[in-house]
């Protein structure tokens, strides 16, 4: 079974350009997520999807970042425009979604590696 | 505020010999804990879980231990192999949903 692909792998821009990131997650997954790990620390979640809504985006710098997943599968996350802060690697997840106090284990890709100049 | 702490960032062991990996957390509310494991250029990936309800949860070479009363989750790698050699992390969920909150990671080293 594929895992979740992510595009691309690496991405250098300077500041106040902007950049878009995709994440195909594992089929058949209902709830889709994206992560942002800064060197040194944990993955802090930044969006949550249950299909194409929006379940919690609490921690999501709306300002400056947004995410879509039109269709309910493939999603995109967009920094516009992007700062020196933001350098990180952007992590995306999927889950089938389940509920009722079952295990919904989280599979990750492989991340995309942002350095801001 | 880091809610999740594994105040350990490395960790070295030989091969053959117990690995020990300590978090500890500070919100109460947190009632199901995991750890992932995570290789270089890779995306975490899940190894083991724990339910607030049990003290102790056993797979193969993994083993976590929960003691509630003191906030402290531990994972008990025996024997460690060479292949073990990567970050681990401590996750934290709270109540039934499923926002990982993530500890800093522990990078641990099975040398030969």
């Amino acid at each position: 079974e594929a895992g979740v692909a992510q595009s691309p792998r690496y991405k250098i821009i300077e500041k106040r350009q902007s950049v878009a990131f995709w994440c195909n997650p594992i089929s058949g997954h209902a709830t889709l997520y994206w992560y942002q790990q800064i060197l040194g620390q944990g993955p802090k979640l930044l969006i949550q999807f249950q299909n194409n809504g929006v379940v919690d985006d609490s921690q999501l710098p709306k300002d400056r970042f947004s995410a879509e997943r039109l269709k309910g599968v493939d999603s995109t996350l967009k920094i516009q425009p992007a700062k020196l802060e933001d350098s990180a690697v952007y992590l995306c997840a999927s889950s089938l979604g389940l509920a009722g106090g079952e295990q919904d284990t989280q599979y990750f890709g492989p991340g995309t590696r942002l350095t801001v100049l | 505020d880091q809610q999740v702490k594994q105040n350990s960032p490395s960790l070295s062991v030989q091969e053959g010999r117990i690995s020990i990996l300590n978090c500890d957390y500070t919100n109460s509310m947190f009632d199901y804990f995991l750890w992932y494991k995570k290789y270089p250029a890779e995306g975490p990936t899940f190894l083991i879980s724990i339910s607030s309800i049990k003290d102790k949860n056993e797979d193969g070479r993994f083993t976590v231990f929960l003691n509630k009363s003191a906030k402290h989750l531990s994972l008990h790698i025996v024997p460690s192999q060479p292949g073990d050699s990567a970050v681990y992390f401590c996750v934290a969920i709270t109540g039934g949903g499923n926002k990982l909150t993530f500890g800093t990671g522990t990078q641990l080293k099975v040398e030969l």
